[in-house]
């Protein structure tokens, strides 16, 4: 009973091409992220949507467009791929809570591990 | 802008020794997360902690946080292979805020 699930698990593509990267939480957060990790683990965030809303989109190509069609989902399209797209996606969901202080763990998805060609 | 870092990135130790891996944080903050991540794994909530002086422990691991120091530790007693990992500190960037920016992570491998 997958919390975060992506799909695909693995993608392969050669240069200039359009890839998505699927991503669905059961979770009932309101808050969703894509990070990328490149091949010295160093992890990045993306974007970030909360209740459908972007929230925070960092410095990336505009290549890059997340989508949210529910709360529950937040896909990733990327344009025109490049060699330096490749990476390993992580899809990320939280819900911040307020008990005394707040609290927004993360819970990852299983990423996703892009090589383009 | 939030920076975190953590050292040492790399962590070579023998089974049975004890080591501490640090992260420090350069903004205010009241809390810190420790995550886990297996080579070719996701990664995984190991420690919360939510307040200055807070400490948790689990298993051969124990998290620390002193927020007027800015500095989180992560105690390994005892090591054995089975910790072998990547672990990630993460800070938030403010109260309440939906972003938390990680460190560089540490590196361990437990040799025999």
């Amino acid at each position: 009973d997958t919390a975060v699930s992506q799909t695909p698990k693995y993608l392969v593509t050669q240069m200039g091409n359009d890839k998505s990267i699927k991503c669905e939480q059961n979770l009932g957060h309101d808050t969703m992220y894509w990070y990328k990790q490149d091949s010295k683990k160093f992890l990045k965030i993306m974007f970030s949507y909360n209740n459908k809303e972007l929230i925070i989109n960092e410095t990336v190509p505009n290549r890059f467009s997340p989508k949210s069609p529910d709360k529950a989902h937040l896909n990733l399209h990327i344009n025109s791929l490049e060699l330096g797209d490749s990476a390993v996606y992580f899809c990320a969901s939280s819900q911040v809570v307020f008990l005394a202080v707040y609290q927004e763990t993360q819970y990852f998805g299983p990423g996703t591990r892009l090589l383009v060609l | 802008e939030l920076k975190v870092e953590q050292n040492p990135l790399f962590l070579s130790m023998q089974e049975g020794k004890n080591y501490t891996i640090y992260c420090n944080y350069s903004t205010t903050s009241d809390r810190l997360y420790w995550y886990r991540q297996d080579p070719g794994k996701s990664l995984e909530s190991l420690f919360v902690l939510l307040s200055n002086g807070a400490v948790k422990q689990e298993g051969r691991l124990m998290a620390s946080l002193d927020t007027k120091a800015r500095l989180s530790t992560l105690h390994i007693t005892a090591a054995v292979h089975d910790l072998s990992a990547t672990y990630f500190c993460a800070a938030p960037s403010g109260a309440g805020s939906y972003q938390l920016t990680f460190g560089k992570g540490t590196k361990l491998s437990v040799i025999p």
